[in-house]
């Protein structure tokens, strides 16, 4: 149980347009879910944590009409790059918080951009 | 100060050696510890989740937080080819706060 899929698992796209990264819950119902950011060999660095029905919050430092988040359902949220630029290149994660047990963020597989 | 500091290694070992990963941290609050194990362009999986301080054993892997120290540990008995990845502790508050990960090798 507690499965987080994402799609799509990678994607390249031309400086200026957008993208959108969907993260589902498989198996369980997230009320919260969390979109990171992670460049090679570093860790993961948390750009915001979104709610179902409400706006998503963001941590300092991140531009948030660069980064549209979306929490739609309990088992979906998504992560629109928009007018991409290389430097927007990066492995981005999503993790869904489960209220079962003990509170635990499952992770998803990964997305990784490429802005050419 | 960094909340969290890992060593980034990289860390490389024999099969079948027992591997010992660190972190430190800078609150004494924090009470709630997890280390997770990440391959080569996936998510990271959550291996083990610790409250507060003491032990935490499951199957070849040990938890352990010293909270006098503000140190935590994972150990892995009888390693592995597969266990090669990085392991990044992290810390519940509120958010989760991850260490910068430290990539493990496991040599046949």
């Amino acid at each position: 149980g507690a499965v987080v899929s994402q799609h799509p698992s990678w994607v390249i796209c031309k400086s200026g347009t957008s993208v959108k990264i969907e993260c589902r819950s498989l198996d369980f119902q997230a009320t919260t879910m969390f979109w990171y950011r992670q460049f090679p060999k570093q860790s993961l660095m948390l750009m915001a944590t979104s709610n179902e029905g409400s706006k998503a919050t963001y941590e300092q430092g991140v531009e948030k009409d660069k980064f549209l988040i979306n929490h739609a359902s309990l088992t979906l949220s998504t992560l629109t790059v928009t007018s991409a630029h290389p430097e927007d290149s990066s492995f981005y994660i999503c993790s869904a918080l489960t209220a079962v047990g003990t509170d635990t963020q499952y992770f998803g597989p990964g997305t990784r951009l490429t802005v050419l | 100060q960094k909340e969290v500091e890992q060593d980034p290694g990289p860390l490389s070992v024999p099969e079948g050696a027992i591997v010992s990963l660190n972190c430190t941290y800078s609150n004494s609050a924090f009470q709630y510890f997890m280390w997770y194990r990440q391959y080569s362009r996936k998510g990271p999986e959550l291996l083990m989740y610790t409250y507060s301080s003491g032990n935490k054993e499951d199957g070849r892997f040990t938890a352990q937080v010293d909270k006098s120290s503000k140190y935590i540990s994972l150990f892995i008995r009888d390693s592995q080819p597969s266990d090669s990845a990085t392991y990044l502790c992290a810390i519940r508050e509120g958010k989760l706060i991850f260490g910068q990960g430290t990539t493990l090798q496991v040599k046949p």
